[in-house]
C-alpha cells in the first residue's frame, strides 16, 4: 500500500519568509501526489496535484511542489509567506486497492505566519 | 450556493444516542465519501459510494451506517455512540471513482462531541 509522511506537525514562518513543508512518499508504483490545504472550520480544498506531466507543479495561491523521484519527495513551497496562508496543510496520495482508489492522507502540517 | 453541503455543523450528544450526518453534493459527482478526523488531524476514509453503490468500506464499526438514497446524497447513521466517535466528519465527492488525477471536493465538516 501507498502512503506519505509529513515531517513536522508544526512549521512557523515569518510572513515574507520562504514556506517549506516536507511530504516523502512510499510507492511501489508512479504516485499520484496531492496537496491540500485546510482553512480553521473548513474542509480540504486541492491546491495543487502532480499526475507525471510535469516534475514541478505550480498549485493555487502561489504554492508549488517538485516531484522529485530520486528523494521520494513531494515538498510544498511557497516564496513568500502571507498572514493568510496560515492554515493545515496535507499531502495525499491516491492509492488503488482491488480496483478501487482511494486517497491516503499524511498526518498533517498546521503552518503558523509570524507578523 | 455551497458545492458539498452537510449538516449539523456540530453535534453534541451523550453517550448510548443514534445520531444522524447528512450530506448532499450539487456537483454532479458520481462518487461521495465519508472521512473520520480524528484531534490530531489524522483524516481517514471511511466509505466511498459511486452511483449509490457501495465501493468502500473501510474497518468501520457496524455501529456506523451510511446510505446514499441517490448520487446527491449520502448520509452516516450511528448507533450506540461511544467517547471515541467524538471527530469531525467531512463529506466529499468527486467526478469519478476517485481516480488518480481526480480532485475531491469536501464539505465544510460536522464536529461530533460524544459526552
Amino acid at each position: 500500500a501507498q502512503s506519505v509522511t509529513q515531517l513536522g506537525s508544526h512549521v512557523s514562518v515569518s510572513e515574507g519568509a520562504l514556506v517549506l513543508l516536507r511530504c516523502n512518499y512510499s510507492s511501489s508504483v508512479p504516485p499520484y501526489l496531492f496537496w491540500y490545504v485546510q482553512y480553521p472550520n473548513q474542509g480540504l480544498q486541492l491546491l495543487l496535484k502532480y499526475t507525471s506531466a510535469a516534475t514541478l507543479v505550480k498549485g493555487i495561491n502561489g504554492f508549488e511542489a517538485e516531484f522529485k523521484k530520486s528523494e521520494t519527495s513531494f515538498h510544498l513551497t511557497k516564496p513568500s509567506a502571507h498572514m493568510s496562508d496560515a492554515a493545515e496543510y496535507f499531502c495525499a496520495v491516491s492509492d488503488r486497492t482491488s480496483g478501487t482508489y482511494k486517497y491516503i492522507f499524511g498526518t498533517g502540517t498546521r503552518l503558523k505566519v509570524l507578523a | 450556493d455551497t458545492a458539498v453541503s452537510q449538516t449539523p455543523k456540530y453535534l453534541v450528544t451523550q453517550m448510548g444516542n443514534d445520531k444522524s450526518i447528512k450530506c448532499e453534493q450539487n456537483l454532479g459527482h458520481d462518487t461521495m465519501y465519508w472521512y473520520k478526523q480524528d484531534s490530531k488531524k489524522f483524516l481517514k476514509i471511511m466509505f466511498s459510494y459511486n452511483n449509490k453503490e457501495l465501493i468502500i468500506n473501510e474497518t468501520v464499526p457496524n455501529r456506523f451506517s451510511p446510505k446514499s438514497p441517490d448520487k446527491a446524497h449520502l448520509n452516516l447513521h450511528i448507533n450506540s455512540l461511544e467517547l471515541g466517535d467524538s471527530a469531525v466528519y467531512f463529506c466529499a465527492s468527486s467526478q469519478g471513482l476517485g481516480a488518480t488525477n481526480e480532485k475531491l471536493f469536501f464539505g465544510s465538516g460536522t464536529q461530533l462531541s460524544v459526552l
